[in-house]
């Protein structure tokens, strides 16, 4: 299975901060990675797909990138509904696996 | 506009199975795969494993094989996901999810909560 390392595990940012989240894998998955939200209690939620494109209806203070092995995603002027718990994916291959999540709080 | 809608909370005794369902709507059913995730308390995400209804194929997580069953109905638009053989450590919320082919998770239902205890 191929392994995903989310970095860092959890991080303080204030209203109007830029964060930056990066994930890396354990063999090359070309862009086949993909970013999502998660707020306590409910389901995730896509934001970005192929490692830089964004799903329909994500704001575009999202961005992603990357690719081959290491990805990062971008949260621009974050906002109260930012601050939640961040998930990466990669599709590549069977099994699909995720980043143990980076839990973004308010400093 | 894509939406899944998944059954109820379930309560199963130790060594029961539990069958959870995911209703599709909107888009094409049958183009996409489904998957099954599970998190469990305060714990990360898990693929569980998928299928693309279209194809019939079916993929599952070599942690779960022999002990999880995912099956579709096309002509209800549904998925279930099956799981036998059930211990504690399986109380966990589980999703379904659709994406274009069988790791794509793009659109997800809301979760069931199923709750293994004696």
């Amino acid at each position: 299975d191929i392994q995903m390392t989310q970095s860092p595990s959890s991080l303080s940012a204030s209203v109007g901060d830029r964060v930056t989240i990066t994930c890396r894998t354990s063999q090359d998955i070309s862009n086949d990675l993909a970013w999502f939200q998660q707020k306590p209690g409910k389901a995730p939620k896509s934001l970005i797909h192929a490692a830089s494109s964004l799903q329909s209806g994500v704001p575009s203070k999202f961005s992603g990138s990357g690719s081959g092995t290491v990805f990062t995603l971008t949260i621009s002027n974050m906002q109260s509904e930012d601050f939640a718990t961040y998930y990466c994916q990669q599709y590549n291959s069977n099994p699909p696996t995720f980043g143990q999540g980076t839990k973004v709080e308010i400093k | 506009q894509v939406q899944l809608v998944q059954s109820g909370a379930e309560v199963r005794k130790p060594g029961s199975s539990v069958k959870v369902s995911c209703k599709a709507s909107g888009g094409t059913f049958r183009s996409y795969g489904i998957s099954w995730v599970r998190q469990a308390p305060g714990q990360g995400l898990e693929w569980m494993g998928g299928v693309v209804p279209i194809f019939g194929t079916v993929n599952y997580a070599q942690k779960f094989q022999g002990r999880v069953t995912i099956t579709a109905d096309k002509s209800t638009s549904t998925t279930y996901m099956d799981l036998s053989s059930l211990i504690s450590e399986d109380t966990a919320v589980y999703y379904c999810a659709r994406g274009a082919g069988m790791g794509r998770l793009d659109y997800w239902g809301q979760g069931t909560l199923v709750t293994v205890s004696s």
